[in-house]
């Protein structure tokens, strides 16, 4: 059963701070991940996808993967009481139809 | 920016009766899914759809589930004789290819199902 594992928190930061998230996945033939964020009774929105080895950047939003040790982080600089909620960390399952298989979701709390 | 949405935000049901869940995926979009979030759970996969056909379902999704996409925007999910358990909520999300080719999945903001 391919697992994707990540930290359930709560992880508290002050606001201004950079929150690091992390997820690590069992499949090493993984290619692609997804940060979900997630408000409560809300549904998950996309925030960031990453396919390739290293860093990339978008706004205060910056996802890392290193495929070799199977982790995938996010970073979120500047964080903000409004980026209070859980992320959720997803692969797809490359031996089904595409599904994702999501992590528990870390929940973030940015305290002003 | 086009989204995926779902109706109704949320349904009460009575143990034992049917329930459909409606969404409208993105237009151009082919791939479609269904997934389902207990209180305080991970988000599970139910089942994918792609042309016009189960593409996989899980375990959960047993006799008592079933999908169907009627027209070209509607694509839904029916729970036949529901159960306790299946109190939850339900996420519809379509993509324009599968995700093996890296394109990401966008969910709509889900039908609170609550069975009584």
């Amino acid at each position: 059963q391919k697992e994707v594992e990540q930290n359930s928190g709560p992880l508290s930061v002050p606001e201004g701070a950079i929150a690091s998230l992390n997820c690590t996945y069992s499949d090493r033939g993984s290619q692609s991940f997804f940060w979900y964020r997630q408000y409560s009774g809300k549904s998950p929105e996309l925030i960031m996808s990453i396919y390739s080895n290293g860093d990339k950047e978008d706004g205060r939003f910056t996802a890392q993967l290193n495929k070799a040790s199977q982790y995938v982080s996010l970073l979120i600089r500047d964080s903000q009481p409004s980026d209070s909620a859980t992320y959720l960390c997803a692969a797809p399952d490359r031996g089904g139809y595409n599904k994702l298989i999501f992590g528990a979701g870390t929940r973030l709390a940015v305290h002003p | 920016e086009p989204e995926v949405t779902q109706t109704p935000s949320h349904q009460v049901t009575q143990m034992g009766q049917e329930v459909i869940l409606r969404c409208v995926p993105i237009s151009n979009h082919l791939y479609f899914y269904w997934y389902r979030q207990i209180l305080g759970q991970k988000v599970e996969f139910l089942v994918s759809f792609y042309n016009n056909e189960i593409s996989e379902k899980s375990e959960i999704f047993d006799d008592q589930f079933s999908v169907e996409r009627p027209d070209g925007s509607n694509f839904t999910l029916k729970i036949r004789s529901t159960k306790l358990e299946d109190s939850a909520m339900y996420f519809c999300a379509s993509a324009t290819e599968g995700a093996i080719s890296n394109q990401p999945q966008h969910f709509g903001d889900g039908t609170r199902l609550s069975i009584l």
